[in-house]
């Protein structure tokens, strides 16, 4: 069965960093683009990163570009968000998915970042 | 930036009724569309993909169709568990880029 987990989730300050975590599991994690997709309180879906297959080329929504990094480790089947100047905008929960054909089949369960003073 | 407008924002239909969901794109995104489901407390399941094809264990009462700027997700004959919110998402090819619709509800 394929597993996706998300951690490093919490509260934070406007400003502050967080780091998420996303282990993976029942797939070839070098054979898959990997992104991170969030959703805050209420609100629809909104993408904000993706990565290829070996950690050289990213993409990012405008709002969160020279402040959020994402990244792989794909010897520790694993993806991560750095997440740095955080904003009050940006509290959400935020899913790693899996990407297929264009789409995203696989999601964790989610993680909350809250960012408040 | 390509932006997806679904409609209606909320549907209001009974089981076993046929439900018609809308998500109509701001410029052609050609078949990259995809539908997924949301119910409270979960993360989102892909129903299709590629506009037209079902996800993997999804029932074929789901269908969907259209390409260029329109696309339709049909419910055939609606069952209990099939009461959630439903999302639209387009995929832009260079630079990759992915814009999600705001979501229609699909409630009783």
């Amino acid at each position: 069965d394929v597993h996706l987990v998300e951690s490093g989730g919490g509260v934070v300050q406007p400003g502050g960093s967080l780091r998420l975590s996303c282990v993976v599991s029942g797939f070839p994690f070098t054979d898959y683009w990997m992104a991170w997709v969030r959703q805050s309180p209420g609100k629809g879906l909104e993408w904000v990163a993706s990565l290829k297959l070996d950690d050289n080329e990213k993409f990012y929504v405008d709002s969160v570009e020279g402040r959020f990094t994402i990244s792989r480790d794909n010897a520790r089947n694993s993806l991560y968000l750095q997440m740095n100047s955080l904003r009050a905008e940006d509290t959400a929960v935020y899913y790693c998915v899996r990407e297929d054909h264009s789409s995203y089949g696989y999601w964790g369960q989610g993680v909350l970042v809250s960012v408040s003073s | 930036e390509i932006l997806l407008t679904q409609s209606p924002a909320t549907l209001s239909v009974s089981p076993g009724e046929r439900a018609t969901l809308s998500c109509r794109a701001s410029q052609s995104v050609s078949s990259n569309l995809a539908w997924y489901q949301q119910k409270p407390g979960q993360a989102p399941r892909l129903l299709i993909y590629g506009a037209s094809t079902r996800a993997t264990g999804i029932p074929a009462r789901f269908s969907g169709s259209g390409s260029g700027t329109e696309f339709t997700l049909t419910i055939s004959s609606l069952q209990s568990e099939d009461f959630a919110v439903y999302y639209c998402q387009q995929y832009k090819n260079w630079p990759p880029m992915y814009t999600f619709g705001q979501g229609t509800k699909l409630e009783i």
